[in-house]
């Protein structure tokens, strides 16, 4: 299994928005099934939505109004947006890769938001 | 959305035990099941897919077993380092649902 690289800011005010990004040291998102999931404190994993190897997406409910999973091929890089945050959304934001199931994650970002 | 209740919530056991968590689905997901190791401020690590299928690297102390609704998963020889918790996930059908957990504490 290999680790994933992930980046982004990790304290935000309400209303801001959140900005991840993910890559494969030596490989890239071609051919996979991407996924942000978090894990807000004391609590258990969430799916956060994918975008499949063929570009389609998939949102969680809950979030699929404030969410934009994507991919730059040219970057081989993995990106989220979660726009109009809340004390809510603060949490462990990990990326994910497999052909159908997870196989790959990376070392998670703590985004928390605060006033 | 399909829901993913395990048990136990959490559980001790001794190094060397061997330990069975539950995962039932609220409707039937045939195969489409993932199981994770999760440890404090680390990634989490796969372990199975298709509910029975070791990932790269897993060690063969790791089984998973089942299909439709009612699945497990079995460590056998606790190790130190298999002291974590334990998550299932379907991957049938969108949103990806996680079960709740279970923690494997030392005894």
């Amino acid at each position: 299994q290999g680790q994933l690289h992930q980046w982004g800011a990790g304290l935000l005010k309400p209303s801001e928005t959140l900005s991840l990004s993910c890559s494969v040291p030596g490989g890239s998102f071609s051919g996979y099934s991407s996924t942000w999931i978090r894990q807000s404190p004391g609590k258990g994993l969430e799916w956060i939505g994918e975008i499949t190897h063929s570009g389609g997406t998939n949102y969680n409910p809950a979030l699929s109004s404030r969410v934009t999973i994507s991919v730059d091929t040219s970057k081989k890089q993995l990106s989220l947006t979660l726009n109009s945050v809340t004390a809510a959304d603060t949490a462990v934001y990990y990326c994910a890769r497999g052909w159908a199931a997870i196989a790959d994650w990376g070392q998670g970002t703590l985004v928390s938001v605060s006033s | 959305d399909i829901q993913m209740t395990q048990s136990p919530s959490s559980l001790s056991a001794s190094i060397g035990d061997t330990v069975t968590i539950t995962c039932r689905a609220s409707q039937g997901i045939n195969k489409f099941l993932a199981w994770f190791q999760h440890k404090p401020g680390k990634a989490p690590k796969s372990l199975i897919f298709a509910a029975s299928s070791l990932q790269n690297g897993v060690t063969s102390n790791f089984s998973g077993s089942g299909s439709g609704t009612d699945f497990t998963l079995t460590i056998s020889s606790l190790q130190p380092d298999d002291f974590a918790t334990y998550y299932c996930q379907q991957y049938k059908t969108y949103p990806h649902t996680f079960g709740g957990g279970t923690t494997i504490e030392i005894k």
